[in-house]
């Protein structure tokens, strides 16, 4: 079982409130991912980071900033939520270098912006 | 067009059955093709990891990569209601962002 978290489960929140998403990961990988993911479509990235300090922003257009101070944490902020937000959320990691292959993901965040 | 395409099921299957799962891509440079499983209310989980073309067998999976089709697929022989699931076809070129399939969600009928 993967050793990567993500909390809360499950959110539901008012539009316009500030939220964020918490993703850490036990594995000392330095790559970390979050993902949008809509029933019946693909996932869809929205932000990456290759380590400490590095964030990049993926395909999909977000609203959404993520930060990464420590490697074992990569938290994604949404500062004012509105119902298109609604999704779940996937982090991710894998290991470092260019022949990693296979993705670790948390358990999701379901948000609900009424 | 999209990058991944992939049979959007649902599919049902009696127990017992053989899967036929399949995605086809659009980029010749993919090198390294994957699936992943996604329970319910869960994270997806790596099931089967090839790279290049060719046959890998684990078990029940059996996931095969034709890369002059740009075609991949993975085989369950002797489905059982565990493995009820949605199944995800992931794909990638050397140091690139995984590329990742809609998804077709399976259910085993015992």
């Amino acid at each position: 079982e993967a050793d990567i978290y993500q909390t809360p489960r499950y959110l539901v929140i008012g539009t316009g409130k500030k939220i964020t998403l918490e993703c850490s990961q036990t594995m000392g990988h330095d790559k970390m991912y979050w993902y949008q993911q809509d029933p019946g479509m693909e996932l869809h990235l929205i932000h990456y980071s290759y380590g400490v300090n590095s964030t990049e922003k993926g395909d999909l257009s977000s609203e959404s900033t993520v930060s990464r101070i420590r490697t074992e944490h990569f938290p994604l902020t949404l500062e004012s939520a509105r119902p298109s937000h609604t999704s779940q959320y996937l982090c991710a990691s894998t290991p470092g270098g260019q022949l990693n292959t296979e993705a670790f993901f948390g358990q999701g965040t379901r948000l609900t912006v009424v | 067009q999209k990058e991944v395409e992939q049979d959007p099921g649902p599919l049902s299957v009696p127990e017992g059955a053989i899967v036929s799962l399949n995605c086809t891509y659009s980029n010749s440079a993919f090198q390294y093709f994957m699936w992943y499983r996604q329970y319910s209310r869960k994270g997806p989980e790596l099931l089967m990891y090839t790279y290049s073309s060719g046959n890998k067998e684990d078990g029940r999976f059996t996931a095969q990569v034709d890369k002059s089709s740009k075609y991949i697929s993975l085989f369950i022989r002797d489905s059982q209601p565990s493995d009820s699931a949605t199944y995800l076809c992931a794909m990638r070129n050397y140091g690139q962002n995984f590329v990742f399939g809609p998804g077709t969600r399976l259910s085993v009928l015992p």
